[in-house]
């Protein structure tokens, strides 16, 4: 069974430009995450997708960042415009069933570097 | 805001030795989960913890739950080169989302 896979595996863009980070889920795998690592900090929450609605956005850190879910598959998330605090690893994960926050897979991240 | 503290945040020994890596929080989780990351890799789930006290083991790994459900502990025995990676704990609550500790990063030297 294949994993959480994430495209593309790195990403330099200049600030103010617009970038799309695409993820997609263990295939069955209602529950998708978004989370971010920024350099020395922790792993942060971003999102969370219920099939093809957005359960919790609670982390997301402002509206130049966008996520969606069409179809409950695969989910992308765009930042537009970038600025350079946006640089990090970001990372996707999928769940089964109601248990969302248990058992979640993550796939390998996505490095974004603003410039 | 719910935090979870790691400690060491760095930890370099000889293959053979023991360690125990911590997990502190000042607030209360109903489970903690413990991950591991390699490089270029996402986290992997290791173990979760649900009960106060609760200790579980997987082979050399020894994972800890705090009675109060606020702290945890992996203690690994006879540290292998293959242990080596970024060691994470991150806090359950009902279905609100993780929250991660910033990681303790183990390098065991053969």
């Amino acid at each position: 069974e294949a994993g959480v896979t994430q495209f593309p595996s790195h990403s330099v863009i200049e600030k103010g430009q617009t970038v799309t980070l695409r993820c997609d889920p263990i295939s069955g795998h209602d529950n998708l995450y978004w989370y971010r690592r920024v350099m020395g900090k922790e792993i942060k929450f971003l999102l969370h997708f219920v099939k093809e609605s957005k359960q919790d956005e609670s982390g997301m850190p402002n509206n130049r960042f966008l996520a969606e879910r069409t179809g409950g598959t695969y989910s992308t998330l765009k930042v537009q415009p970038a600025e350079l605090e946006d640089s990090g690893v970001y990372f996707c994960a999928s769940s089964p069933g109601q248990r969302s926050y248990n058992e979640q897979f993550f796939g390998p991240g996505t490095r974004l570097t603003v410039l | 805001t719910q935090l979870l503290e790691q400690s060491p945040q760095f930890l370099s020994i000889q293959e053979g030795e023991n360690l125990t890596v911590y997990c502190n929080s000042s607030s209360v989780f109903s489970s903690l989960q413990w991950y591991r990351q390699e490089p270029g890799e996402g986290p992997v789930l290791l173990v979760t913890v649900v009960t106060g006290g609760e200790v579980k083991k997987l082979k050399r790994l020894t994972f800890q739950f705090g009675d109060a459900r606020k702290d945890s502990s992996l203690h690994i025995t006879a540290a292998q080169p293959g242990d080596t990676g970024l060691y994470l704990c991150a806090g359950v609550n009902g279905n609100t989302p993780l929250v991660f500790g910033k990681g303790t990063r183990l390098s065991v030297i053969a």
